[in-house]
């Protein structure tokens, strides 16, 4: 596509639920990478996928978090059991090669909301 | 580990001011360094993107600079408009990720 992709913009959900959030990156790009945006925060990595290699999970904060990239290319991070403080804005954003040589792209976002 | 700082973290300047943002890290062994633009409730939008082995790069009214011995980068903007009111982010490269800053809050006043 144009751009990277993510669904829903918006998302509520009741403590305790589980939600997947989508990613679909640009066309031809092999890195993808999810990163969260808490209200006042910076941005904080979660997890990075390269091509077909095994994805760094070091900024995944619980065993809550987990995610998937299905043939190289759209990405799903699921939560589970969801709670208060994973109240947030879920950024996705893809690059062409590895390593950020060309920068990254990023999505729209969506903003959970855990009540 | 890469720890980057932005300051200021809040400017105000009157439209057609000339303005500086100002951006640091800790680990010159960086891949490259992005400027990004966040509006409210948005993603980020990519403005300038520089590679370690460059000083400086331009689009429009906008100039990024990089010195990677003395961990600095900054990001000039010429003639500010309203319109460039937003939400400033630099972020440093170092293979596997980006590191960010938090940012700097720019509201242009018309």
């Amino acid at each position: 596509g144009a751009g990277v992709s993510q669904s829903p913009s918006n998302k509520v959900t009741e403590k305790g639920k589980d939600v997947e959030l989508r990613c679909d990156p640009i066309s031809g790009h092999t890195a993808l990478y999810w990163y969260r945006q808490s209200l006042g925060q910076g941005l904080e990595f979660l997890i990075y996928f390269q091509g077909n290699s095994a994805p760094d999970k070091s900024g995944l904060p619980s065993d809550r978090f987990s995610a998937e990239r299905t043939g190289g290319s759209v990405s799903t991070l699921t939560i589970q059991r969801t709670q208060q403080e994973d109240s947030a804005v879920y950024l996705c954003a893809s690059s062409l090669l590895t390593g950020g040589v060309y920068g990254y792209t990023f999505g729209s976002g969506t903003r959970l909301t855990v009540v | 580990k890469q720890e980057v700082t932005q300051i200021p973290a809040a400017l105000s300047v009157p439209e057609g001011e000339n303005l500086v943002l100002n951006c640091s890290f800790t680990d010159s062994a960086i891949y490259n360094l992005q400027w990004f633009r966040q509006d409210p409730g948005k993603g980020l939008t990519s403005l300038l993107l520089i590679q370690s082995s460059q000083r400086e790069q331009t689009s429009g009214r906008l100039n990024a600079s990089l010195d990677k011995s003395s961990g600095r980068s900054t990001l000039y903007i010429a003639a500010s408009q309203p319109g460039d009111s937003a939400t400033y982010l630099c972020a440093a490269n170092t293979g596997n990720q980006f590191y960010f800053g938090t940012g700097t809050s720019l509201t242009v006043i018309p």
